[in-house]
């Protein structure tokens, strides 16, 4: 079974931190997303990685950065919280050209920022 | 810009009933078109999905319509069970990135 792990599951930081949110698929995929989803807007794209050190944004990458350092590594950081960045985060992981383009998605971290 | 439009935003059927979710999109490109179904404190899932060549896909319980001239498709739930409650999100793609609705909670009463 595919596997997608995310670092915390219920996150709670301060206005200003710095904060990151670490994924880890062990399925060998190529490609890697972050979303975040909030109630009535769905799933949004905020940055997405198709190889090691590779990054693009996605709709929402205002106020983020990623790095991806190892395949199976996605990290998502948040330069410096802020309240409107309360949400909870969804990293998902797929490998191309599978025809389906499934992603698999990891539990999510609910982030506060306070 | 919503490209993927999804409702109802909440649907209550009883036990046994045929809930029905729709989608409408605007990028003609798009060409996968996969539902979602998320659970309390879990990830999206993929339940099924379909390409625009055809026009309807069934999977067990589960069935996807499809208009292609009126870029819209649907989810149909047949024989609705408690444990069908669930967020769903249809999507959209045309590359590796998907465009999500924006879900749907789903209440079936025993």
């Amino acid at each position: 079974d595919v596997k997608v792990t995310q670092s915390s599951r219920y996150l709670v930081k301060r206005t200003g931190e710095k904060v990151f949110l670490e994924c880890v698929q062990d399925m060998d995929h190529e490609n890697m997303f972050w979303y975040r989803q909030d109630p009535g807007l769905g799933l949004r794209l905020i940055y997405f990685s198709y190889d090691v050190k590779m990054k693009e944004k996605g709709d929402i990458p205002e106020g983020y950065s990623v790095s991806r350092e190892k395949k199976e590594r996605f990290s998502l950081i948040l330069e410096s919280a802020s309240t409107n960045q309360t949400s909870m985060y969804l990293c998902a992981s797929s490998s191309p050209g599978t025809g389906g383009n499934e992603q698999y998605f990891g539990p999510g971290t609910r982030l506060t920022v306070t | 810009q919503q490209q993927v439009k999804q409702s109802p935003q909440s649907l209550i059927v009883q036990k046994g009933g045929i809930p029905i979710i729709n989608c409408a999109y605007e990028n003609t490109a798009f060409d996968y078109f996969p539902w979602y179904q998320q659970f309390p404190g879990k990830g999206p899932a993929l339940l099924i999905a379909i390409r625009p060549d055809v026009s309807e896909k069934k999977e067990g319980r589960f069935t996807i319509s499809f208009n292609k001239s009126a870029k819209q498709f649907s989810l149909h739930i047949m024989d609705s069970q408690p444990g069908d409650s669930a967020t769903y999100f249809c999507a959209a793609s045309k590359s590796e990135k998907l465009v999500f609705g924006q879900g749907t909670r789903l209440t079936i009463n025993p």
